[in-house]
């Protein structure tokens, strides 16, 4: 067990609807971060949270969001769903200047 | 995002051979590289990381080479056992602390 806690750990939904995948990083971490895992397109930074702040965003689409909470959980809100948005989507945790420990992953399945 | 590249794409090594992963860098900005281990269904973890200002650094089987001037940096594990099949990703990032992620390599050790 890393430390990141991800869940669900798979979703089956359908094209166009909206999911929200949540994310307990480990204690004492500050940094979120999530990342998208396709056979396509490899491991994609897609968005990253300072204590409930949008630090840096990368290849996230205008369909996706997401938000810290005080109590630094996070949680990434993918609506209008494709096909295309199949993946596996990590979250993961450090401390600042730190390396990242990485959560098991919710596997999306866009039908 | 400027790319790492990652070689081979696949990789087999009989047990007790040496395993050698090559990434290539395009961000002089980059002032961290690690490298993540991920086993299927498994988030990626880190297993090795080295800063710029260093050359080689051994944890145990693993190894990493660095080649600032050349902009290159490698992976070495000795010894390779079939635990040790799974995939590898290397990754740079700079000071916002996202990762650049390689495109992986599928490692095999025979037994």
């Amino acid at each position: 067990d890393s430390g990141v806690t991800q869940t669900p750990k798979h979703l089956i939904t359908a094209t166009g609807q909206r999911v929200t995948l949540r994310c307990s990083p480990r204690s004492g971490d500050l940094s979120v971060y999530w990342y998208q895992q396709s056979l396509d397109q490899g491991l994609q930074f897609l968005i990253q949270y300072y204590n409930g702040e949008e630090r840096a965003k990368g290849n996230i689409l205008e369909r996706f969001s997401a938000q810290q909470f005080p109590d630094l959980h996070s949680e990434l809100n993918l609506s209008s769903l494709e096909l295309g948005d199949s993946a596996l989507y990590f979250c993961a945790s450090s401390v600042i200047q730190g390396g990242y420990t990485f959560g098991s992953g919710t596997r999306l399945t866009v039908v | 995002q400027q790319q790492v590249k990652q070689s081979p794409q696949s990789l087999i090594v009989q047990k007790g051979g040496i395993s050698i992963i090559n990434c290539a860098y395009e961000n002089t900005a980059f002032d961290y590289f690690p490298w993540y281990q991920q086993f299927p269904g498994k988030g990626p973890a880190l297993l090795i990381a080295i800063r710029p200002d260093v050359s080689e650094k051994k944890e145990g089987r693993f190894t990493i080479s660095f080649n600032k001037s050349a902009k290159q940096f490698s992976l070495h594990i000795m010894d390779s056992q079939p635990g040790d099949s799974a995939t590898y990703f290397c990754a740079g990032s700079g000071s916002a602390r996202q990762l650049t992620f390689g495109s992986g390599t599928q490692l095999t050790v025979l037994p």
